[in-house]
Formats: structure tokens, C-alpha cells, sequence
């Protein structure tokens, strides 16, 4: 089966300016999830959503991060305006979320610099 | 929140030994530990996991055990080879609160 595909892979921008980040789940996957990861540390869950609800953004800076997924099915995640500290690789994954099988699987990042 | 500690942040074997992470978690109430490993460029793995129901749980040369008393679980490679060399997460819940990551180096 096809994985979890995100795009672009790399972004370079300057602070201020606004950039979104596009991913695609594995079909028929419900809970789509989008993490910040910034060098040399783990992944932080950014937003959760259940199909096209959300079901946790608590750690989404709201004042200048969004993400939608019409449908259900794609999601994008917006940033506007960037600062510099959010220089990281933005990670989509997605997860049957069904019974005991909550393996999540991981698209390649996008690699967000802002200078 | 939970918070979840991992250690140690780089780890170097040779060829054939074996490895341990270890990590501790905040939350009594987290009963999924899963173990990822980022290649670089590319995003985490799931490789093993366990739950709070288990003790150890192995597959071929990875096993996992958990200490739910203690809050500590630890990743075990046995025979390690190159291509283990990565960066290995433990996570905790099932909404993946993340570790900072070992970064394992296995030489020949």
C-alpha cells in the first residue's frame, strides 16, 4: 500500500512570510496527525484530527498555525506569519485508529527554514 | 502532561553487541509504549511496542520491557549491525508523547 506522502519536502522562507504544507494518509485511514519536529528532538503533536474533526490542537500556536482536512480525506497545515523558531520538519502521520491498531505511520517531513 | 524522559541522547556499539535505551514516563495513567527509529531523512518507524497488560514483548533482536511500578520501559537490541544505526523515540500514550531520541551508532 501506498505510504503517507507529504509535500513540498523542503521550503525556504523568509520570517513573516506564510507557507502551507500539504499531506496525503494512507487511504482509509481516520486519524491524521501533525507534528513539529525541531532538530534533535522528538516529535511534538502539533493537531489530531478524526476524520474532519479535530480532536486535540492543544499544542497548536492558534495565533499563527492552522490546519484544515476537508473531506476527511488530505490536510494542510498553514503557517502565517513564520518566525524563525519555527525552523523544523513538519511530520504528517495517520493511523487505522481502529480496535487495538493505533500504530501511527509516518510520511517523510517537510523541512521548513525560516531566515 | 505527560513527560517522558529517554537516555542516553547518543549511543555507541560495535558490531555484535548489544544496546539499551531506557526511558521514564510521568503519567500512571499511559498504557501504550511504542519505540520508533528515524533514518535520516526520512520520518519515525514504529519498530516495537507494548502495552501496559505486558511485561516484555520481543521480536527477533528488539525486545521491549516495561516496569509499570517504576514508570520505566527500555528498548533491548541484541546482535546489533550498521543498519541499526539511527535514531531511535520512546513514546508514551496513544498520543505519542515523544522522548528526545537516541542517536545509535553501530560500527563494524
Amino acid at each position: 500500500e501506498a505510504g503517507v506522502a507529504q509535500s513540498p519536502r523542503y521550503k525556504i522562507i523568509e520570517k513573516r512570510q506564510s507557507v502551507a504544507f500539504w499531506c496525503n494518509p494512507i487511504s482509509g485511514h481516520a486519524t491524521l496527525y501533525w507534528y513539529q519536529q525541531i532538530l534533535g528532538q522528538g516529535p511534538k503533536l502539533l493537531i489530531q484530527f478524526q476524520n474532519n474533526g479535530v480532536v486535540d490542537d492543544s499544542q497548536l500556536p492558534k495565533d499563527r498555525f492552522s490546519a484544515e482536512r476537508l473531506k476527511g480525506v488530505d490536510s494542510t497545515l498553514k503557517i502565517q506569519p513564520a518566525k524563525l523558531e519555527d525552523s523544523a520538519v513538519y511530520l504528517c502521520a495517520s493511523s487505522s485508529g481502529t480496535g487495538n491498531r493505533y500504530e501511527q505511520f509516518f510520511g517523510p517531513g517537510t523541512r521548513l527554514t525560516v531566515l | 502532561g505527560e513527560n517522558v524522559e529517554q537516555h542516553p541522547s547518543t549511543l555507541s556499539v560495535q558490531e555484535g553487541d548489544s544496546a539499551v535505551i531506557k526511558c521514564t514516563y510521568s503519567d500512571s495513567a499511559s498504557n501504550y509504549f511504542p519505540w520508533y527509529k528515524q533514518e535520516l531523512g526520512k520520518g519515525p518507524q514504529l519498530i516495537i511496542d507494548i502495552r501496559s497488560n505486558v511485561g516484555e514483548k520481543k521480536d527477533q533482536r528488539i525486545a521491549v520491557t516495561l516496569n509499570k511500578t517504576a514508570k520505566h520501559f527500555s528498548l533491548h537490541i541484541t546482535e546489533t549491525q550498521p543498519e541499526d544505526s539511527a535514531v531511535y523515540f520512546c513514546a508514551a500514550g496513544y498520543a505519542l508523547n515523544f522522548g528526545k531520541g537516541t542517536s545509535l551508532l553501530v560500527t563494524p
